[in-house]
């Protein structure tokens, strides 16, 4: 089946360092990958997508690239700021039935300090 | 309106109560979508509408849980005799049609969160 695998948080860095979110997953076909970001007191939001094979995602200096061969989709920013502490989300979404269901990791949640 | 909305934000039920949860889509959104959050956990998928039309209930988990969307916007998920174990962030999400194959932004809802005690 589908299912989607993430590093066990809390991830704790200081402001500027670099970040790595591992995500892994498993599919059927060629799901669209999603990460997904909830801020403190707000509801999901999508930070990035890619739809296939080497495409990268990238949004407010975060980015992912969809890795076949190794089926990951690791979220990085190189410089992170104390207002990107939130828990992220990998997801994937199956090619099925032509809606979009998405499929959910576990959830990091990343705390920043200055 | 400006997003996706859900009320009541806060829901605190006795074991054996029924609840009925709303979500107002982003207006013309044809594909609607209830995740269930526990804590500490990601959403899993519940249920499926496009328009009025209920495709996908495969992640209901029992059938104490009814979802209904009877004109195409506003949907109302139902669970009955609520159980411990319902005790969750409910979360509704809506999207525009896309073309086959191509994977729409779902807008998330902030969201009920019900506390069955």
């Amino acid at each position: 089946g589908n299912s989607v695998t993430q590093m066990e948080g809390p991830v704790t860095l200081s402001e500027e360092a670099f970040l790595t979110i591992n995500c892994t997953y498993t599919a059927t076909g060629y799901p669209s990958l999603f990460w997904y970001v909830q801020y403190p007191g707000e509801g999901l939001q999508l930070l990035l997508k890619a739809t296939k094979a080497d495409d990268k995602g990238s949004n407010k200096g975060f980015e992912a690239t969809y890795r076949k061969e190794t089926t990951s989709f690791h979220l990085e920013k190189g410089s992170v700021q104390v207002s990107d502490s939130a828990v992220y989300f990998c997801a994937l979404s199956p090619v099925s039935g032509g809606y979009n269901k998405l499929i959910f990791g576990a959830g990091t949640r990343l705390a920043v300090h200055p | 309106g400006a997003g996706v909305s859900q009320s009541p934000r806060y829901k605190v039920a006795k074991r054996g109560q029924d609840v009925a949860l709303r979500c107002d889509p982003i207006s013309g959104h044809v594909s609607l979508f209830w995740y269930q959050q526990a804590l500490g956990q990601g959403p899993e998928f519940l249920t499926y509408f496009q328009n009025e039309a209920q495709l996908d209930k495969s992640g209901l988990p029992s059938d104490r849980f009814f979802a209904e969307r009877p004109e195409g916007s506003v949907s109302t998920l139902k669970i009955q005799r609520t159980q411990q174990e319902d005790s969750a962030v409910y979360l509704c999400a809506s999207s525009s049609p896309g073309l086959a194959g191509i994977h729409n932004e779902q807008f998330f809802g902030p969201g009920t969160r019900l506390t069955v005690l």
